[in-house]
């Protein structure tokens, strides 16, 4: 079945770029999305990117799909510690049906 | 993107008893769902609520357990039924918006004792 995988846990100091990474197994994947959540909150869309894209910019966020592996990365550039969350990787093809990753929790030392 | 609302936002209930949350939407949508995330964990669909019908039910959930309404395009709810420790977990519910992405609402902290 459909799988997503990515790292539990990065730390960085405030001020460097974020890399958090995911990869997936469904090859028939549309879209792949990343959302945000934070402390006792629900879930925050960042972003999204097709999968006929190799890279899309948005801020401080970029995305990089590389479809060949299925490698997704969320660089997330000048991390505050406002950014300190969980961020979960989601993949889908068109059923609308979102398969997540277990998450990783992104700490911003000062 | 359309602003999303679940109430109670926590609730502390009893085994045995049951909780019904509230979602509703600030616009007419198509694609509601319902998702499940167990503590530390990441989120598991729970079912899809169609208007006007039945809702469609993931593996692994039934509606028995998890019985759904969706009386109109910007409210649904889910009813958590005969509650066990187990069933500790928020649970979200979030919308399709244009057939490219999920908008979720703030989520509901449930805690059964």
């Amino acid at each position: 079945g459909e799988d997503v995988e990515q790292s539990l846990f990065l730390s960085v100091r405030e001020g460097d770029s974020s890399v958090i990474n995911c990869t997936y197994t469904d090859s028939s994947s549309t879209y792949l999305y990343w959302y945000k959540q934070e402390p006792g909150a629900g879930l925050q869309l960042l972003t999204y990117i097709f999968s006929n894209m190799d890279m899309k910019q948005d801020q401080r966020l970029t995305v990089l799909l590389n479809k060949k592996d299925k490698h997704l990365s969320l660089r997330i550039a000048d991390t505050q510690t406002g950014d300190s969350a969980i961020y979960f990787c989601a993949e889908s093809d068109s059923s609308y049906k979102l398969i997540f990753g277990s998450g990783t929790r992104l700490l911003v030392r000062p | 993107s359309a602003v999303i609302s679940q109430k109670p936002s926590r609730d502390i209930c009893q085994r045995g008893t049951s909780l019904t949350i509230q979602c509703q939407v600030d616009s007419q949508v198509t694609m509601m769902f319902w998702y499940r995330q167990q503590p530390g964990q990441s989120l598991t669909l729970i079912a899809t609520a169609n208007q006007g019908s039945e809702a469609t039910y993931e593996s692994g959930f039934v509606i028995d357990k998890f019985p759904i309404s969706r009386p109109n395009l910007t409210f649904s709810t889910l009813t958590v039924s005969n509650l066990s420790p187990e069933d500790s977990s928020i649970y979200l519910c979030s919308v399709e918006d244009e057939g490219l992405t999920q908008y979720f609402g703030p989520g509901t902290r449930l805690t059964v004792l």
